[in-house]
């Protein structure tokens, strides 16, 4: 079993559109969360943090579910410009590793 | 501001060539300093990570080596190259600290023919 699993997609949406992705962690001693973008034969980016109690930016809101082992990623109101390749990406307690999921592909739509 | 700096931005290189790519950041001290490999429309696999010059950790055997010479350089390299080895290589660094945000250079594309 993988890491870190995350749905491909894509998720082809319209724009304004709401869409949810989430990403499930195998390790129960996983410590810190975040959630990255990469754009087309780009590196990724952080997009933000993951906070136990949740949290958001703009748009964005991410959530950790510490009981069943998965992080969330909600776009509200998606642009077009939201179309990217979505990474979720986990620091195990103790460990410099950070582990990242395969990516979840958006194409948001006119 | 902290900056990290990898090239070449791309690479095309014979099977049995040898490989070096550097990666090196700015505006920190002691950063900790991973190479991860993107297989095309794959995740990102980790390689290597390393806290401290001349300390490596090997996540995959392979067919790779790194090297950190100095506290804000980290080398990859490979004596010889082989197909399998093409892909988009992504140094990245972060804070000294466990469990912090990684941040990525711009990348190598690599391929080998």
């Amino acid at each position: 079993r993988k890491e870190v699993e995350q749905d491909p997609g894509p998720f082809n949406v319209p724009e304004g559109a709401t869409v949810a992705f989430n990403c499930t962690y195998s390790n129960s001693a996983s410590q810190s969360f975040f959630w990255y973008r990469q754009d087309c034969r780009k590196e990724p980016k952080l997009l933000m943090s993951v906070y136990s109690s949740g949290n958001e930016d703009g748009r964005f809101t991410a959530q950790l579910n510490r009981a069943s082992q998965y992080i969330s990623l909600l776009i509200r109101d998606s642009k077009l410009s939201d179309s990217a390749t979505y990474l979720c990406a986990v620091n195990i307690m103790g460990s410099y590793k950070l582990i990242f999921g395969s990516g979840t592909r958006l194409l948001v739509r006119p | 501001s902290q900056t990290i700096h990898q090239w070449p931005a791309t690479l095309v290189q014979p099977v049995g060539s040898p490989l070096s790519l550097e990666c090196t950041v700015e505006g920190t001290s002691n950063p900790n300093l991973y190479w991860y490999r993107q297989a095309a429309g794959r995740g990102l696999q980790l390689l290597f990570y390393s806290v401290g010059i001349g300390q490596i950790s090997s996540e995959v055997p392979q067919n790779l080596s790194a090297s950190r010479p100095q506290d804000r350089q980290f080398i990859l390299s490979s004596k010889k190259l082989l197909l399998s080895d093409s892909g988009f290589y992504l140094c990245a660094w972060s804070s000294t600290f466990m469990n912090t945000e990684a941040f990525f250079g711009q990348g190598t594309r690599l391929t080998v023919v």
